[in-house]
């Protein structure tokens, strides 16, 4: 069974310039998580899609991230426009309605 | 909301020794405690979970104890391996929201 992918695995960009990641999860899996994990911390929940509608969005910054899940598969996470304390990883997880999430391996992201 | 503390930050051990690692949380409706593993340039993945009408799960030479009077619930290793070295996190939840909440990371180090 393949796993959670994402892309890109790395992203350098500039402040204020624009950002996009893009997650395919599990086939199946109804329910699709973004997180952002600062370096030292843990993964902190940014969005969460069941099918293609959104469950909870209530950590997002919504003045410069949004996403979507079109079709209720793949997703894409975006900001715009991008600011120093946005560097991180971004990771997408998914799961099949049980409690277990599935993690993909994450886009680093430098804010420079 | 969910506050949830993880100790000790960093854990250094000799290959075959144990290791043990606290969670306290303080949300008294969390009843869902899983442990995830992340290594390094991967995302987590979950390596033991219990819910809150047992005390104790054992998979192997790892098993999770909780303590929900307390509100505390800790992963016990045994017989560790350098591969085991990793960063450990609890993320308590309630199982009708499939909300994760991660603690900060207890970066375990197995030394050969």
């Amino acid at each position: 069974e393949a796993g959670v992918a994402q892309s890109p695995r790395y992203k350098i960009i500039e402040k204020r310039q624009s950002v996009a990641f893009w997650c395919n999860p599990i086939s199946g899996h109804a329910t699709l998580y973004w997180y952002q994990q600062i370096l030292g911390q843990g993964p902190k929940l940014l969005i969460q899609f069941q099918n293609n509608g959104v469950v909870d969005d209530s950590q997002l910054p919504k003045d410069r991230f949004s996403a979507e899940r079109l079709k209720g598969v793949d997703s894409t996470l975006k900001i715009q426009p991008a600011k120093l304390e946005d560097s991180a990883v971004y990771l997408c997880a998914s799961s099949s309605g049980r409690l277990e999430q599935f993690f993909g391996p994450g886009t680093r992201l430098t804010v420079l | 909301g969910e506050n949830v503390e993880q100790h000790p930050s960093t854990l250094s051990v000799q290959e075959g020794d144990s290791a043990v690692i606290k969670c306290t949380y303080s949300d008294s409706a969390s009843n869902y405690f899983p442990w995830y593993k992340q290594e390094l340039g991967k995302g987590p993945q979950l390596i033991i979970d219990i819910r809150s009408n047992v005390g104790e799960k054992k998979d192997q030479r790892i098993a999770v104890t909780l303590n929900k009077t307390a509100k505390h619930f800790s992963l016990h290793i045994t017989e560790t391996q350098p591969e085991d070295s990793a960063v450990y996190f609890c993320a308590p939840s309630m199982d009708s929201s499939y909300k994760l909440i991660f603690g900060s990371g207890t970066r375990l180090l197995v030394r050969p």
